[in-house]
């Protein structure tokens, strides 16, 4: 079966250093993956989605970044953090191709607090 | 730009009773429309998807309606239980294999006992 793994679960971080998110994907193949960022009652925003290796869509221009060395492996970053960008961080897979409902499997998030 | 939206008021029923979540959407044609739920400090599960070409679908104690010409769908869980207490997304999508899904903010149901 498929797992998603995502970490770490909980951070604080001070006002520009730097951020590191990663998330791992098993049980499947050439999946897409994504990120989304979720503020205190706000909506999920999509901030960077990928279909493959080495190949990163930015949904929202911003002071981060997404990489996606391995098929399955997806790492939101940041050089230098700003207040605004705390929030809850999901990311996402989806199937490719074959899926009926074309449905997201979620993480269980990451929760980032900028002082 | 599209827009999708759900009720931001929370939505409070009694146990047992039908709750009816609506997402409305603007400037969007999309050929399938999500759900989910989303637990506190969790990340979002899904539930049914449901067709342009489909009125209505149905899962146990939940029902999705799509009216392409009303751009809206309903989400109705009946004899609903406070284990349905959550927040509730809408997720419509484009067909086709490039799929960028875009949620509404959800709406929270508070099922009291």
């Amino acid at each position: 079966s498929q797992t998603i793994h995502q970490w770490p679960a909980t951070l604080v971080q001070p006002v520009g250093s730097p951020l590191s998110l990663e998330c791992t994907v098993e049980g499947t193949s050439n999946p897409n993956l994504y990120w989304y960022r979720q503020a205190a009652g706000r909506g999920l925003q999509l901030l960077f989605y990928s279909v493959g290796i080495g190949q990163i869509s930015s949904e929202v221009p911003q002071n981060l970044s997404a990489s996606r060395p391995q098929d399955r492996q997806f790492i939101l970053s940041s050089k230098k953090l700003l207040l605004s960008d705390s929030g809850f961080y999901l990311c996402a897979w989806s199937r490719t191709s074959g899926s009926l409902t074309g449905e997201l499997f979620f993480g269980e998030g990451s929760r980032l607090t900028v002082l | 730009s599209q827009k999708i939206e759900q009720n931001s008021e929370a939505l409070n029923i009694q146990e047992g009773k039908t709750a009816t979540l609506t997402c409305n959407y603007t400037n969007y044609s999309p050929a399938y429309l999500q759900w989910y739920r989303q637990d506190p400090g969790r990340g979002p599960v899904f539930l049914l998807l449901i067709r342009e070409n489909e009125k209505e679908k149905r899962k146990e104690r939940l029902k999705v309606t799509f009216d392409t010409t009303l751009k809206q769908s309903l989400f109705h869980i009946t004899a609903s239980q406070p284990a349905d207490s959550a927040t509730y997304l809408c997720a419509p999508r484009g067909s086709g294999g490039s799929y960028i899904p875009t949620f509404g903010r959800g709406t929270s149901l508070i099922v009291h006992p």
